[in-house]
């Protein structure tokens, strides 16, 4: 089966770090996306781990572990204008991409 | 600007009576994706092209029908609508060769 969890939500101080952990479980594997969406809005795109090991771009960063199924997303110096949801996403293959739930993160100053 | 439009952007309807959701490109992207999203379970994909009349199923088709007859147009079609297709609809796309998928700005249909 095809499964991708993530917390449901999670809140955090203005200016701290936070870290947002995904586990998957599919049929295949090609890479895994992070994804940033707004309420009512579309997703952007954060970030995307083909190989195992740390990505940093920013105040985001984003980790993977394939052999054991697990990435996180990594946020410092938390602004309030991070308060979004963030997709965990596995790349399958053939242009076949399987989404987590979302977390819902909340920035509280 | 790079974008992927959606129309309309909010629809109430009822059921049974066909509708379609438009969705196009500027990029020249080759693969496009239709995504519903529901509170709870995430993105789905409902079908996906890797090309101009080249079309498949994702996860979640019952329903619903595309088409690909030109490279920037990817519409979705419900030819009867039930309130069970009630949700938040995306259409992405993305560029052979990159796996990042842009996505347009939503269409909010409601079947009652």
């Amino acid at each position: 089966g095809q499964n991708i969890d993530q917390p449901t939500e999670m809140t955090a101080t203005e200016g701290a770090i936070v870290q947002i952990n995904c586990t998957y479980q599919t049929s295949g594997f090609n890479g895994l996306f992070w994804y940033q969406q707004h309420a009512g809005e579309a997703p952007t795109f954060l970030s995307y781990n083909v190989l195992d090991g740390l990505e940093e771009k920013g105040r985001f960063s984003s980790f993977l572990s394939r052999s054991k199924g697990y990435s996180y997303l990594l946020l410092k110096e938390l602004q309030m204008k991070d308060s979004a949801s963030y997709l965990c996403a596995v790349y399958t293959g053939g242009f076949k991409t399987i989404f987590g739930a979302g977390t819902r993160l909340f920035v509280k100053a | 600007e790079a974008q992927v439009t959606q129309n309309p952007r909010y629809l109430i309807t009822v059921t049974g009576k066909k509708l379609t959701v438009t969705c196009s490109q500027n990029m020249n992207h080759e693969y496009m994706s239709w995504y519903r999203q529901d509170p709870g379970l995430g993105l789905r994909q409902i079908y996906y092209s890797m090309n101009v009349e080249v079309t498949d199923k994702g996860d979640v088709p019952e329903g619903y029908k595309v088409s690909r007859k030109e490279k920037r147009n990817f519409p979705l079609i419900l030819e009867s609508p039930s309130p069970n297709q009630t949700s938040l609809y995306f259409c992405a796309s993305s560029a052979r060769g990159s796996n990042e998928q842009y996505f347009g700005p939503g269409t909010r249909l409601t079947v009652t």
